[in-house]
C-alpha cells in the first residue's frame, strides 16, 4: 500500500463548479500535511497547510480526519486558473521526511 | 523573493556518463533535498541533506550519490547514468521541523539518458 493515496483524476468541471480531492495516508503518526499545486512543466507550490480543526482559504477548504486518515481540498467556484495538478504531502513525524501523493490531476473548462 | 535555483532545465545524456545536476538556494535552510518525478509515481526521495556534509538516503538512493559542500548548494550525481534515470529531478529545500514548514522547489530538470 502506498503511503499516501490520491486519486490520479482527471476531473474535468466547468467553470464555477465545485470539485473535491481526497487524499488517504497510511501512517497514523503523521504530523503535519499539506496541499501542493503543479502546473504543467512547473515546480510544486505549497497551496496551503492542513490543520485538525480545517481551514480555509479563499475558494479553497482543506480537512483533515485524523480518525479516517485522509485529508480533503475543496474548491468552491472553480476558475480557469485552476487548472494544475494537486499534491497531497504528508510529513510523518514532521521532521522533513514529507511524502507525496502522485497527484490529482484538475481541468477547469469554460 | 525565495529562490532555489538548479543548474538545467533540460539535459541529455548519454548511457554511462557521470552526470552532475546542482541545486542553489538562498533561503539559508538547512534542509535540502533531491526528487524525481514520474508519472503515476509521484514525487521520491533521493537523498536529503539537514546540513553541511550530512546526507541521508531517500526512498530510492541506488545509483545516485549526493554532495553538499556549502550550505548554500546540494548536488545529486549519477555515477553511471542510465535510460531507467530519465526522469524530472526536483531540488527543494526547508527551514528545520517545528511546525508546518513549507518547502521551496527549484524549476525542476528534465533529464534523458539516452
Amino acid at each position: 500500500r502506498k503511503e499516501v493515496e490520491q486519486d490520479p483524476g482527471p476531473f474535468n468541471v466547468p467553470e464555477g463548479a465545485t470539485v473535491a480531492f481526497n487524499c488517504t495516508y497510511s501512517n497514523s503518526a503523521s504530523q503535519s500535511f499539506f496541499w501542493y499545486r503543479q502546473d504543467c512543466r512547473k515546480e510544486p507550490k505549497l497551496l496551503m497547510s492542513v490543520y485538525s480543526s480545517g481551514n480555509e482559504d479563499g475558494r479553497f477548504t482543506a480537512q483533515l480526519n485524523r480518525a479516517s486518515q485522509y485529508i480533503s481540498l475543496l474548491i468552491r467556484d472553480s476558475k480557469l486558473s485552476d487548472s494544475a495538478t494537486y499534491l497531497c504531502v504528508v510529513d510523518p513525524y514532521n521532521n522533513n521526511d514529507m511524502r507525496f501523493g502522485a497527484g490529482t490531476r484538475l481541468t477547469v473548462k469554460p | 523573493d525565495v529562490k532555489v535555483t538548479q543548474s538545467s532545465r533540460y539535459l541529455v545524456k548519454r548511457t554511462g556518463e557521470k552526470v552532475f545536476l546542482e541545486c542553489v538556494q538562498d533561503m539559508d535552510h538547512e534542509n535540502m533535498f533531491w526528487y524525481r518525478q514520474d508519472p503515476g509515481l509521484g514525487l521520491r526521495l533521493i537523498y536529503f541533506s539537514y546540513d553541511v556534509k550530512m546526507k541521508e538516503k531517500g526512498d530510492i538512493p541506488e545509483g545516485y550519490s549526493v554532495s553538499r559542500e556549502k550550505k548554500e548548494r546540494f548536488s545529486l550525481i549519477l555515477e553511471s547514468a542510465s535510460t531507467n534515470q530519465t526522469s524530472m529531478y526536483l531540488c527543494a529545500s526547508r527551514p528545520p521541523p517545528g511546525g508546518a514548514t513549507e518547502a521551496f522547489f527549484g524549476q525542476g530538470t528534465r533529464l534523458t539518458v539516452v
